[in-house]
C-alpha cells in the first residue's frame, strides 16, 4: 500500500530535550516536505526537500532541522524544542512537478 | 509570493443542502490548485485539483470545484450535504520557484445540521 508514514504518532516533552520525528515514504517520490498544523492559520510549510541531500527552508523554518539521506526518509529534528512548538505536524511527498501531494497521519508534539 | 483565502472559518449547512466552501488564492504564475479534507483526528485526504484543461473539476465523494482565472476562485460545492461531510476543508495553491510545497488557506470548518 503506497503510504507515508510517520512516528511518533504523539510525544509529549520538555523544553530543550532534543527529539526526532521519523517520516518515511514508500512511493520512490523525489519530493517530501514537512508541515505544522496551528488552529487558525492552517498548515505551514517548515522544510522541503526536493532530492536526496538538497534540502530548503519552508515558511516556519526557525527551531527545526532536517536531513535527506535516503530518499525514502525525511527526519524532522528539534535540537532544542520549546513550548512554541506545540502543534501538529504533517510530513508529505510527491512526485517532483506532480503537485498532489501525499500526506502521513501526523504526529502531535506538546512541548511543556 | 502565493496566497489562499478562505471565506468563513465555520460554515454550517443542514443535511441535503447544497455545500459551498469559498477560495481566493493569489499567484504571479498559472496556478495548481488543490482541496484536501481533513476529518477528525486523520491526515489529509486530496478531494480533487485543478492543473490545466477543463476549469470544471469532480473529485471524490460527490464534491467538484471550479477554476475561474478571472476571479482567482476556486469554490469548492456539493449539491447534497452529507452527515460524513463534516470536516476540516483547506483550498491551497502550488507554490512557485521550483519548490513543489502547497501554501495553504486557514481551512474551513464544515459542520452539517441533522
Amino acid at each position: 500500500e503506497a503510504q507515508v508514514t510517520q512516528n511518533p504518532r504523539y510525544l509529549i516533552t520538555v523544553t530543550g530535550k532534543k527529539l526526532t520525528v521519523t517520516c518515511s515514504q514508500n512511493m520512490n517520490h523525489e519530493y517530501m516536505s514537512w508541515y505544522r498544523q496551528d488552529p487558525g492559520l492552517g498548515l505551514r510549510q517548515i522544510y522541503y526537500s526536493m532530492n536526496v541531500e538538497v534540502t530548503d527552508k519552508g515558511d516556519v523554518p526557525e527551531g527545526y532541522k532536517v536531513s535527506r539521506k535516503e530518499k525514502r526518509n525525511f527526519p524532522l529534528i528539534l535540537e532544542s524544542p520549546s513550548p512554541n512548538q506545540t502543534s501538529l505536524y504533517f510530513c508529505a511527498s510527491s512526485e517532483a512537478g506532480a503537485g498532489e501531494q501525499f500526506f502521513g497521519p501526523g504526529t502531535r508534539l506538546t512541548v511543556l | 509570493a502565493q496566497s489562499v483565502t478562505q471565506l468563513g472559518s465555520h460554515v454550517s449547512v443542514s443535511e441535503g443542502a447544497l455545500v459551498l466552501l469559498r477560495c481566493n488564492y493569489s499567484s504571479s504564475v498559472p496556478p495548481y490548485l488543490f482541496w484536501y479534507v481533513q476529518y477528525p483526528n486523520q491526515g489529509l485526504q486530496l478531494l480533487l485539483k485543478y492543473t490545466t484543461g477543463a476549469t470544471l473539476v469532480k473529485g471524490i465523494n460527490g464534491f467538484e470545484a471550479e477554476f475561474k482565472k478571472s476571479e482567482t476562485s476556486f469554490h469548492l460545492t456539493k449539491p447534497s450535504a452529507h452527515m460524513s461531510d463534516a470536516a476540516e476543508y483547506f483550498c491551497a495553491v502550488r507554490s512557485g520557484g521550483g519548490a513543489d510545497g502547497l501554501t495553504f488557506g486557514k481551512g474551513t470548518h464544515l459542520i452539517i445540521q441533522p
